[in-house]
């Protein structure tokens, strides 16, 4: 079964408006999650490390204060887009770091955000 | 910067089909090779990886060496089924702890019966 699970799969909302993407760790507590973005027929890019308990981590190019991550718990990492605008519309996709599992990742299966 | 170029799809092939994905590197220092699939409505899976130069990694009969002389990590099946139909990334990274995955585009393969 799943070891991640992400939700919404789908979302659309309109422009202005704030969408959160909850990603939940299923089998194993996780102290270090991530969160991807996927532009059609473009890579999956890394925008952030969230880190239990701590803020997280931006990669360069990523505006923290549009991308906010909360991780609250070892079981939950959330994604809020606030004030989404149509170029905001992607695939975002979490993963968890397998600690005592050889390092593995485990992804989520995506939220497709859709700003009109 | 670190980057990974692997084959555009999409791409389809009938059942028992000899599969090969292309992918290709760059990169700062030796990174390890990863591919990735994800099937339909589902997340990433790790479908095999390699550490270093000449490894092959194999899983569920798929194929892929490490070829540090031409930066590729090609993925390769013999014959393919309608099941392996799905999404497939080639992926590396530079970090220990196997995270900070630098992904290609994907490529999305249908196999018809």
């Amino acid at each position: 079964g799943a070891v991640v699970s992400q939700h919404p799969s789908r979302v659309i909302c309109k422009s202005g408006t704030s969408v959160k993407i909850e990603c939940r760790s299923l089998d194993f507590q996780a102290t270090t999650m991530f969160w991807y973005r996927q532009f059609p027929k473009q890579s999956l890019m890394l925008m952030a490390t969230s880190n239990e308990g701590s803020k997280a981590t931006y990669e360069q190019g990523v505006e923290k204060d549009k991308f906010l991550i909360n991780h609250a718990s070892l079981t939950l990492s959330t994604l809020t887009v606030t004030s989404a605008h149509p170029e905001d519309s992607s695939f975002y996709i979490c993963s968890v770091l397998g600690t005592g599992r050889g390092g593995e990742l485990f992804f989520g299966e995506g939220s497709r955000l859709t700003v009109l | 910067g670190d980057s990974v170029t692997q084959m555009e799809g999409p791409v389809t092939l009938s059942e028992e089909a000899f599969l090969t994905i292309n992918c290709t590197y760059t990169a700062t220092g030796y990174p390890s090779l990863f591919w990735y699939v994800q099937y339909p409505g589902e997340g990433l899976q790790l479908l095999l990886k390699a550490t270093k130069a000449d490894d092959k990694g194999s899983n569920k009969g798929f194929e892929a060496t490490y070829r540090k002389e031409t930066t590729s990590f090609h993925l390769e099946k013999g014959s393919v089924q309608v099941s392996d139909s799905a999404v497939y990334f080639c992926a590396l990274t530079l970090s220990f702890g196997n995270e900070k995955l630098t992904f290609g585009t994907g490529t999305r393969l249908t196999i018809i019966p």
